[in-house]
């Protein structure tokens, strides 16, 4: 199984700032996936964090809102741009292990006052 | 897309009675069918998964079923402890290129004592 790591693990924001999150794994991956969990929700897929390239968003994801960088295949960053309190969710990275199965990180809770 | 239907959302038995967690896909092409169980203040982590070329798979109490032609795949947990308490999550996706998981809604498990 991968190990992977977020920081921060939690942080408090103001309205209209930005905050990246960082995602390391413990080996190579070869997929990487952003999550978000809105407070007593299910898991939404944000994007797939391709290395080298431009992520892979899904509907209602926009790159201008949630940037995302893979410089490498065992390291990916999240932002979360110009921050308003319906941000506020757990955002979880992702990594597939060789056989396929999806293993995450703990999170990084924030909260948008 | 897929689309992943999980029931029931609350689920409450005694100690050492078993859970019936249920889940239906929408996606036919759709192989890997993963289980996770979400602690409060964790991310989610992987506990049983099972693909399209088997029908069910144990491991100690916890074991999965999978109905390729009804499209639906279910959790069970036998003589359940305390310690069983928490969200349990479904998802489906392929396991090819086009690789995302998809997750259901949610369920959340309490286990009386």
């Amino acid at each position: 199984s991968a190990v992977i790591s977020q920081k921060p693990s939690r942080d408090i924001c103001q309205r209209g700032t930005s905050l990246t999150i960082q995602c390391q794994v413990d080996s190579q991956v070869t997929m990487m996936f952003w999550y978000r969990q809105q407070p007593g929700q299910s898991l939404t897929l944000i994007a797939t964090a391709n290395q080298g390239s431009e992520a892979t968003y899904e509907s209602g994801f926009v790159i201008d809102k949630f940037p995302i960088s893979r410089p490498n295949l065992t390291f990916s960053t999240l932002t979360v741009s110009n921050m308003s309190p319906e941000d506020s969710s757990i955002y979880l990275c992702s990594a597939r292990g060789n056989t396929g199965e999806l293993f995450f990180g703990e999170g990084s809770r924030l909260t948008v006052l | 897309g897929e689309n992943v239907e999980q029931h029931p959302s609350t689920l409450s038995v005694q100690e050492g009675d078993s859970a019936v967690i249920k889940c239906t896909y929408s996606d036919s092409a759709s192989n890997y069918f993963p289980w996770y169980k979400q602690e409060l203040g964790k991310g989610p982590q992987l506990i049983i998964d099972i693909r399209s070329n088997v029908g069910e798979k144990k491991d100690q109490r916890i074991a999965v079923t999978l109905n390729k032609t009804a499209k639906h795949f279910s959790l069970h947990i036998t003589e359940t402890q305390p310690e069983d308490s928490a969200v349990y999550f479904c998802a489906a996706s392929r396991m090819d290129s086009s690789y995302k998981l998809i997750f259901g809604s949610g369920t959340r498990l309490l286990v009386r004592p």
